[in-house]
């Protein structure tokens, strides 16, 4: 149980290319789904909160116009990287919780390179 | 702001050995959980054992057990009987407990742990 899918698993695009990564829990219902940012050999840092029906919260420093998040279901959550460019080359993973309090279960990441 | 501490970069282990992975972290809080992860070459981020800080007691799952040390703030993860799938980063992350507070996870850098044959 508490599966959680991520897609693409990798992005390559030329700079300027908006790019959508998906977010799925399959086996559970999800209120609130994290986003997360990894650089290689680096640590995870969140970017922000999902929160199903409602505005994501974004961290400090995290741009919400460049970085879209979109939680129109229990089970789905959507990040979208606009107007990408080379420095948002990054590994982003996705985790999800069933309920507050409970560990969160992260999905496959999905490596973006922009050329 | 929590902090979280991995002071190893880079560990090994022969395979049926045990090891030690260390994490320190840096709160006000007195009530938050600790967790340590594994992430395989694969990517997908795993959780291997979870603490509750208000819980004396050690957690373990099989092969893994952690040593909690609260005043110390110390939060080091044991791996017994080590086997080659053991092979992966390891992160240490923390997490306040605060009711209707950030579910933010706080990650050390991470502990990249090799098993050799």
């Amino acid at each position: 149980g508490a599966v959680v899918s991520q897609h693409p698993s990798r992005v390559i695009c030329k700079s300027g290319t908006s790019v959508k990564i998906e977010c799925r829990s399959l086996d559970f219902q999800a209120t609130t789904m994290f986003w997360y940012r990894q650089f290689p050999k680096q640590s995870l840092m969140l970017m922000a909160t999902s929160n199903e029906g409602s505005k994501a919260t974004y961290e400090q420093g995290v741009e919400k116009d460049k970085f879209l998040i979109n939680h129109a279901s229990l089970t789905l959550s959507t990040l979208t990287v606009t107007s990408a460019h080379p420095e948002d080359s990054s590994f982003y993973i996705c985790s999800a919780r069933l309920r507050e309090n409970q560990p969160q279960h992260f999905g496959d990441g999905t490596r973006l390179s922009i050329l | 702001a929590q902090t979280v501490t991995q002071s190893q970069p880079e560990m090994s282990v022969q395979e049926a050995e045990t090891v030690t992975l260390s994490c320190t972290y840096d709160t006000s809080e007195s009530d938050y959980y600790l967790f340590w992860y594994k992430q395989p070459p694969s990517r997908q981020m795993i959780l291997v054992i979870r603490q509750e800080a208000y819980k004396q007691q050690n957690a373990t799952e099989n092969r893994f057990s952690v040593n909690f040390q609260k005043a110390a703030k110390s939060f080091s993860l044991k791996i017994s009987d080590s086997q080659l799938g053991d092979a992966a980063m390891y992160f240490c992350a923390y997490r306040s407990a605060y009711q209707g507070g950030s579910e933010k996870l706080v990650f050390g850098k991470g502990t990249k742990l090799t098993v050799n044959p």
